[in-house]
């Protein structure tokens, strides 16, 4: 069974803050890691997907980073919204078998 | 584009009656099909993934089944429910296995009484 822990299981954040959480997995036979956002009344909405060792993704003021020799990826916001509030799921996949996700992360991000 | 679709959106159902939750997606050939549950306060669960037509492959083992009688049909199935089946069910396409994104279908909250 892998093994994908995320922390904090949830963080109140002001808007314009930064933050970021932290995604652990099994770094043997590591295959991908993928980053979802899911709002409530919504479907999970793919964020990144990473492979490499090293990996750093970036969508708009949401950033990813990996590291697969530690087995860890970060997940940063930078200067968070309202409209950022949401469950941020991570999910790794070894030797290209299926996602294993972890219990994410709740941002709530207070106008 | 592609596009998926579950239903019903929402359901309740007494303990040990027969459950049968559909999805379907188009826009896309042979696509890989899965089924997730998330119980309350927890992850994400994979419950069942199907690379063709007829081929499923069970995750945990549970009182739940799964079928794809077409390319782009996924469906979920239980003779008699128990009250731990109770949550939101998911289901999700990708093209390909675990470096492909995975969309989502808009879920199924499940209740049982």
């Amino acid at each position: 069974i892998l093994n994908v822990e995320q922390s904090p299981q949830s963080l109140h954040v002001q808007e314009g803050d930064s933050t970021n959480f932290t995604c652990s997995f099994p770094s043997s036979n590591f295959y991908a890691l993928h980053w979802y956002r899911w709002e409530t009344a919504k479907s999970p909405e793919a964020l990144f997907v990473m492979t490499l060792n090293g990996d750093e993704k970036k969508k708009g003021r949401i950033s990813a980073t990996l590291n697969t020799k530690e087995g860890y990826s970060y997940l940063y916001i930078k200067g968070s919204q309202p409209e950022d509030s949401a469950t941020y799921l991570c999910a790794s996949t070894r030797s290209a078998r299926q996602l294993t996700f972890g219990s994410g992360t709740q941002l709530t991000v207070l106008p | 584009s592609q596009t998926i679709h579950q239903w019903p959106a929402t359901l309740v159902q007494p303990v040990g009656s027969p459950l049968s939750l559909e999805c379907t997606v188009e826009g896309t050939s042979n696509p890989n099909l899965y089924w997730y549950r998330q119980a309350a306060g927890r992850g994400l669960q994979l419950l069942f993934y199907s690379v063709g037509i007829g081929q499923i492959s069970s995750e945990v083992p549970q009182n739940l089944s799964a079928s794809r009688p077409q390319d782009r049909q996924f469906i979920l199935s239980s003779k008699k429910l128990l009250l731990s089946d109770s949550g939101f069910y998911l289901c999700a396409w990708s093209s390909q296995g675990g470096a492909d994104t995975q969309y989502f279908g808009p879920g199924t909250r499940l209740t049982v009484l």
